[in-house]
């Protein structure tokens, strides 16, 4: 079964920086999905991987397939950032999808 | 508008009594799962289907059965309901294209059990 870590846990930054939230899974993998996750519950799908890099927006995601890490990166970060993100993977055939604990993140004004 | 839609959306009910709570989707998804979430320990997969009449375990499938007899829509059956039970619940779809598809999220559903 694939751990999944995810890091930080909380996050807390100020209006304009650079974010950085990281993945990391214990076994491979045929798809990553980052998915975010606003206050009031509604899930989003953000990005899905299976290798390189995909950008949307301030929105940039990553994977290194043999290091086993993902990496999700917000620049120019604004409030309405705020939320969980949550990294989730799926193995190999008919695999079901395996969650991060999430990154709480807080982007102060 | 393309969605997946959950009810109910809120539902307090007693030990032991049958629910069931629906899903369904108008993409034409060929996989459909439910999750749940709760404090500390995040999401996990209670079941899923690739297609009609075809579905597996997930992570935490104890308690719970689930059917797939139309595309568009995947129930989940709680028989015999307790208090261990209590979370937000969540349906997803996709495509099913290999394993690659995004998922969409319907809006949750929270259950307590008293």
């Amino acid at each position: 079964k694939n751990e999944v870590e995810q890091s930080p846990q909380n996050l807390t930054a100020q209006e304009g920086e650079f974010i950085t939230i990281n993945c990391s899974y214990s076994v491979g993998i045929s798809a990553l999905h980052w998915l975010q996750q606003h206050p009031g519950g509604g899930i989003v799908s953000l990005f899905m991987l299976s290798s390189g890099k995909k950008k949307h927006g301030r929105l940039i995601a990553t994977i290194n397939i043999q290091e086993k890490h993902s990496s999700l990166h917000i620049t120019a970060s604004h409030p309405r950032d705020s939320a969980v993100y949550i990294c989730a993977v799926r193995g190999g055939g008919a695999d079901g999808l395996t969650f991060g604990k999430g990154t709480h993140l807080i982007i102060q004004p | 508008e393309a969605q997946v839609t959950q009810n109910p959306r809120y539902l307090i009910t007693v030990t032991g009594k049958k629910l069931t709570v629906t899903c369904s989707q108008n993409m034409n998804h060929e996989y459909m799962s439910w999750y749940r979430q709760d404090p500390g320990l995040g999401l996990r997969q209670i079941y899923y289907s690739m297609n009609v009449e075809v579905t597996d375990k997930g992570d935490v499938p104890e308690g719970y059965k689930v059917s797939r007899k139309e595309k568009r829509n995947f129930p989940l059956i709680l028989e015999s309901p307790s208090p261990n039970q209590t979370s937000l619940y969540f349906c997803a779809s996709s495509l099913w294209d290999s394993g690659y598809g995004e998922q969409f999220f319907g809006p949750g559903t929270r259950l307590t059990v008293l």
